[in-house]
């Protein structure tokens, strides 16, 4: 079956990076985009960002141009973020998602959970 | 960037008919805007129920429809579950800018 399964919860302190990865499985990995998007506790969805299948041209949200970098690795089937400059308001769960342009999104990776503390 | 808005809180009895919308800043959402829908369990990854306004994933139970009413983007709830209290997540596209998520609606079946 589809399936989008995310690495494991992380730990910064602020101004470090972190790169989550998303591995897709059960489906043609190039024919499809993924799409990043973080949930703050307590919080609503954001959208992050979406990337081709191709690798080519992502399209990030304003908030995070400059910071974030969204990346394909096709020959293992693997997505990933890296965002850096990290602050405690970074602090969410990311979650990854199968989408065949920006605005898609059909299958949900389990999410994977940062935390940004001193 | 465009604010799209949702009802923060609706109640439905369990059995009972609820409509949640998603209205957007910039005027009236239209089939262009491609309206999603995704519902969001406590403690889970959020699920994609419904796409390009009224479309239905395959695991999207009946009782779920879409729809365009009035000025915004609808989602219909018909014979409401215990098992649909949840958050509920609109997201709009726009034309040359980004996509946008609603604030959500936590919906209770009581």
């Amino acid at each position: 079956q589809v399936q989008l399964v995310q690495s494991g919860a992380e730990v910064k302190k602020p101004g470090a990076s972190v790169k989550v990865s998303c591995k897709g499985s059960g489906y043609s990995f190039s024919s499809y985009g993924i799409t990043w998007v973080r949930q703050a506790p307590g919080q609503g969805l954001e959208w992050m960002g979406w990337i081709s299948g191709n690798n080519d041209h992502p399209k990030y949200a304003q908030k995070f141009q400059g910071r974030v970098t969204m990346t394909t690795d096709t020959p293992t089937s693997t997505n990933y973020l890296e965002l850096r400059s990290l602050r405690s308001d970074d602090t969410a769960v990311y979650f990854c998602a199968r989408a065949g342009w920006p605005g898609d999104a059909d299958i949900w990776g389990q999410g994977t959970l940062v935390t940004v503390s001193p | 960037q465009a604010v799209v808005t949702q009802e923060p809180s609706l109640t439905v009895s369990p059995g009972g008919t609820v409509t949640l919308t998603c209205a957007s800043s910039t005027g009236a959402v239209t089939s262009d805007h491609y309206p999603y829908w995704f519902q969001q369990k406590a403690g889970h990854a959020p699920r994609t129920l419904i796409y390009d306004t009224n479309n239905k994933q395959p695991w999207t139970p009946a009782r779920f429809s879409g729809s365009l009413l009035g000025d915004k983007a609808a989602l219909t709830l018909s014979g409401a579950q215990p098992e649909d209290e949840a958050d509920y997540y609109c997201l709009l596209s726009y034309s040359g800018a980004r996509p946008v998520f609603g604030g959500g609606t936590k919906l209770t079946v009581l």
